[in-house]
């Protein structure tokens, strides 16, 4: 299995420019989540989806849009970038709820510079 | 909301004990968990708490007290590898049973 995988790495935006950042998990994982890092400041949920066709906002989900078409991918869009949208993005699943279920796994991150 | 308080950095010498405190204020506790971030890595899965007490990995421990709002997660026998950030993560019931993270700690295995 190649667990949860984010395309692209890493990329720079002209402020204004769109794009969208891809996840994908081969675990057959119910949830999946978008959250974006920040030094000094942890780990913040933008969306995420508790299956195939559903979305939710988190914590700071103003400028970005998600969609999950499919079960496995789970896309994140930025219609028109800003400076501030600059950081490192990461995607995480996990299978279920309660216990053990409750696992996130993470991807290697998206690291977006918006110029 | 939710607060959740961790040291930014630590120090500490290769063979040694680490104790990484976690401190946190939320309306519906509903599970703790610890993440290991490598610089430039995703964060990966250490250890699970929901009950009071020590749940022990190998070289890696994690306590919690609910009634205090307080856990640690303790490294015995350092290495240079677990040279890292260490994320304390939140679930809460009144949050969506969703996940929120301290800022990290950021921890430095000096030889």
């Amino acid at each position: 299995n190649a667990g949860v995988t984010q395309t692209p790495k890493f990329r720079v935006l002209k402020t204004g420019q769109s794009m969208t950042l891809l996840c994908a998990q081969d675990m057959n994982h119910e949830y999946m989540y978008w959250y974006r890092q920040d030094p000094g400041m942890g780990l913040r949920l933008i969306h995420y989806s508790v299956g195939e066709g559903t979305t939710a906002k988190g914590e700071v989900p103003d400028g970005y849009n998600v969609s999950r078409l499919k079960k496995q991918n789970f896309l994140l869009g930025l219609e028109s970038a800003a400076p501030s949208q600059t950081s490192v993005y990461f995607c995480a699943s996990k299978p279920g709820q309660g216990g053990r279920q409750e696992t996130q796994y993470f991807g290697p991150g998206t690291r977006l510079l918006v110029l | 909301g939710q607060n959740i308080d961790q040291p930014t950095e630590m120090t500490a010498t290769e063979g040694a004990i680490v104790q990484i405190n976690c401190t946190y204020q939320t309306s519906g506790f509903n599970g703790l968990f610890w993440y290991q971030q490598h610089a430039g890595e995703a964060p990966t899965f250490l250890s699970y708490n929901v009950l009071d007490g020590l749940e022990e990995k190998g070289r890696f421990s994690s306590f919690l007290s609910r009634s205090k709002g307080y856990s640690y997660l303790l490294l015995k026998e350092l290495q240079m590898k677990d040279s890292a950030s260490y994320l304390c993560a939140v679930r809460d019931r009144q949050a969506g049973n969703m996940l929120t993270f301290g800022g990290g700690t950021r921890l430095m295995v000096k030889p």
